[in-house]
């Protein structure tokens, strides 16, 4: 059975970088799928943020692309997201997901909340 | 982008009633690929349905999905009290963008 964890730190001073890693187990990353990361600000909807292959290939939202980077580490079975130059409407939870063909996500983790704020 | 409004924004129903949620495009989904989701206070979403009609791996029958094109449907024929949740679709014919969520509430 697949399972994702979510980590990193819960608070993020403004102008800064967000860091987080996905840790998966139960399946090697190795071995296929794309990877994903989604987010959802307090309260509203689901924002998709990007995509990762075992590869190395990224697929990015346009609207995020120029401050996004998604990278993958197979040796430790994780994949990592960093959000550059945050502000206080990047403030949500955040999933990683795998993205099955690049379609739907499923299973997702249990979520990480990132505040931004001074 | 393609832009998807979901509605109503709040169902009021009880235990037992049939539920009916709505996923409207923008523009044309290309093959139906729209996927629906469920998700509980303080839950991530769980994936329901994909390709627009088929359930995924252990989602009750009283689920099920339909449409194309620009208009999708959810339909909950009878429901549990467990089946009180927010729903999403997304659409991943073109990148992939979600709809802003129906809540489905107890009357």
């Amino acid at each position: 059975q697949v399972q994702l964890q979510e980590s990193g730190p819960g608070l993020v001073k403004p102008s800064e970088t967000l860091s987080l890693t996905c840790a998966v187990s139960g399946y090697s990353i190795s071995s296929g799928y794309y990877w994903g990361w989604i987010r959802q600000p307090p309260g509203k909807g689901l924002e998709w943020i990007g995509s990762i292959y075992h590869s190395g290939s990224t697929y990015y939202n346009p609207s995020l692309k120029s401050r996004v980077t998604i990278s993958v580490d197979t040796s430790k079975n994780q994949f990592s997201l960093k959000l550059s130059s945050v502000t206080a409407a990047d403030t949500a939870v955040y999933y990683c997901a795998r993205h099955v063909k690049v379609n739907w996500f499923d299973p997702w983790g249990q979520g990480t909340l990132v505040t931004v704020s001074s | 982008e393609i832009v998807l409004t979901q509605s109503p924004g709040t169902l009021s129903l009880s235990p037992g009633e049939r539920a009916t949620l709505s996923c409207r495009a923008s523009q044309s989904v290309s093959s139906s690929y729209l996927a629906w989701y469920q998700q509980k206070p303080g839950q991530a979403p769980r994936l329901l349905i994909y390709g627009a009609s088929s359930r995924a791996t252990g989602i009750p029958d009283r689920f099920s999905g339909s449409g194309s094109g620009t208009d999708f449907t959810l339909t909950i024929s009878r429901l549990e009290p467990e089946d009180f949740a927010v729903y999403y679709c997304q659409q991943y014919g073109s990148s992939q963008t979600f709809g802003q969520g129906t809540k489905v509430e107890i009357k």
